[in-house]
């Protein structure tokens, strides 16, 4: 069945340093979605991305969507305290699959 | 606006009894989702209503029973609680299926001895 992994499963980094996280779908994806859930939260939904190669931005988050559609990544740059959370990828077929996400840790 | 709202918020179960989850959305949205998260697992979908009136299994329904009473409710229900479902779980709604973000509840966190 249709799989999509994430890495790196942990990243711990100092504030300031960037940060990204990879997604991997076993199958061509409709599209990607990205969300992000806080120490203790529910997930909440931060973009999606549709066609082949596109790139979109939110303030230092970047998020690309690879040309075969298949992989995804999420690029923080100068990490801050708040971005602290686990971000998920979710690969769209007929089903919303959820990546195993990728836990970040930003220590001041 | 409350989005979409779980309770409870915590249970405890022992095995062999039963329970239900309770979902409900005021966004006027279509679909509803049910997926329960365990460490290292990522997010895991039980059951799915497209619309009101359908329900389908997604990855792991075993164990599980769905209702989509209308629009706005969708609940869970675990007729015989096994250690092994000790989770916590989401309920999530979209406003046209797959092609839009998801809008999670807070979550029910349960625990079975």
């Amino acid at each position: 069945g249709q799989q999509v992994m994430q890495i790196p499963q942990y990243q711990h980094v100092q504030e300031g340093e960037d940060f990204t996280t990879y997604c991997n779908s076993s199958t061509t994806l409709s599209n990607i979605q990205w969300y992000k859930q806080r120490p203790g939260g529910h997930p909440v939904f931060l973009i999606q991305l549709v066609k082949s190669g596109e790139v979109k931005k939110q303030k230092r988050l970047t998020f690309q969507f690879g040309e075969a559609k298949k992989n995804s990544s999420l690029h923080i740059t100068a990490t801050q305290t708040t971005d602290v959370g686990t971000y998920f990828c979710a690969g769209n077929t007929d089903k919303l699959i959820f990546g195993t996400g990728t836990r970040l840790q930003v220590f001041p | 606006n409350a989005g979409v709202t779980q309770t409870p918020k915590f249970q405890v179960l022992k095995t062999g009894q039963s329970m239900t989850l309770q979902c409900a959305q005021d966004m006027n949205h279509n679909s509803m989702y049910w997926y329960r998260q365990d460490p290292g697992m990522g997010l895991r979908l039980i059951y799915y209503s497209a619309s009101e009136g359908t329900t389908d299994k997604g990855e792991v329904p075993n164990g599980y029973n769905v209702s989509r009473l209308n629009k706005r409710e969708f609940s869970l229900r675990l007729e015989s609680a096994a250690p092994s479902q000790t989770s916590v779980y989401f309920c999530a709604s979209s406003g046209y299926g797959r092609a839009y973000g998801y809008t999670f509840g807070s979550g029910t966190r349960l625990t079975v001895v």
